[in-house]
């Protein structure tokens, strides 16, 4: 099962707004809504900011949120703020009951 | 409070067997299907197993398939993911994950317990 694909880095000065891509396949992203998206700081535990494409769980900023089309899945984060510097993961159900990471990506924050 | 912690990591020699598992704590862990993931030091999350609630129904990632076996015992709240053959690259931090009911994301997870394989 291949990785899906996302940037490897993404930056933007506070306040601004930046978007991670994941892309994969209609066997995976393109074919069912099962896409959340995963906040992870150095040498943490993953936290949950995203849902079945675009469910925000509770206690997580609205500054975050989510989209899909196609096979592309994309994760938005507005008024960046520096505590949002981490690695970012996407993760899909797939087509062979499995399910699949993007590759990561990391938020820096000028 | 929601608790899951992971331990039975350790060092072991290629070919061998390791059990880790995940104490659930602060939730009805029967209600829960269950996730376990992986990460290589200074590498992406990679997807390993699941098993639903009742223990019944379990998937496994292509790489570990045949050699991992997930499992669970509801009356300790554990979750158990039994590893044989172990190879140098299973070598990462094994993490846990509690499945939203009625949804497909993860909300909490489990700090990790490293496995180690080598000789």
């Amino acid at each position: 099962q291949s990785a899906l694909t996302q940037p490897a880095s993404v930056s933007g000065s506070p306040g601004q707004s930046i978007t991670i891509s994941c892309t994969g396949a209609s066997s995976d992203v393109g074919g069912y809504n099962f896409v959340s998206w995963y906040q992870q700081h150095p040498g943490k535990a993953p936290k949950l900011m995203i849902y079945d494409v675009s469910h925000r769980p509770s206690g997580v900023s609205n500054r975050f949120s989510g989209s899909k089309s196609g096979t592309t899945a994309s994760l938005t984060i507005s008024g960046l703020q520096a505590e949002d510097e981490a690695d970012y993961f996407c993760w899909s159900y797939t087509t062979s009951s499995t399910w699949v990471f993007g590759g990561g990506t990391r938020v820096t924050v000028l | 409070d929601v608790q899951l912690v992971e331990s039975g990591g350790g060092l072991v020699q290629p070919g061998g067997s390791l059990r880790p598992s995940c104490a659930g704590s602060g939730f009805t862990f029967s209600n829960y299907w269950m996730h376990w993931v992986r990460q290589a030091p200074g590498k992406g999350l990679v997807w390993v197993s699941r098993i639903s609630s009742d223990g019944t129904n379990t998937n496994y990632a292509d790489s570990v398939k045949g050699r991992f076996t997930i499992s669970r015992d509801n009356a300790r709240n554990t979750l158990y993911l039994e590893m044989n053959s172990l190879r140098a690259e299973d070598t990462a931090v094994y993490h846990c994950g509690r499945i939203i009911v009625g949804a497909t994301g993860v909300d909490f997870w489990g700090q990790g317990t490293l496995v180690t394989v080598s000789s």
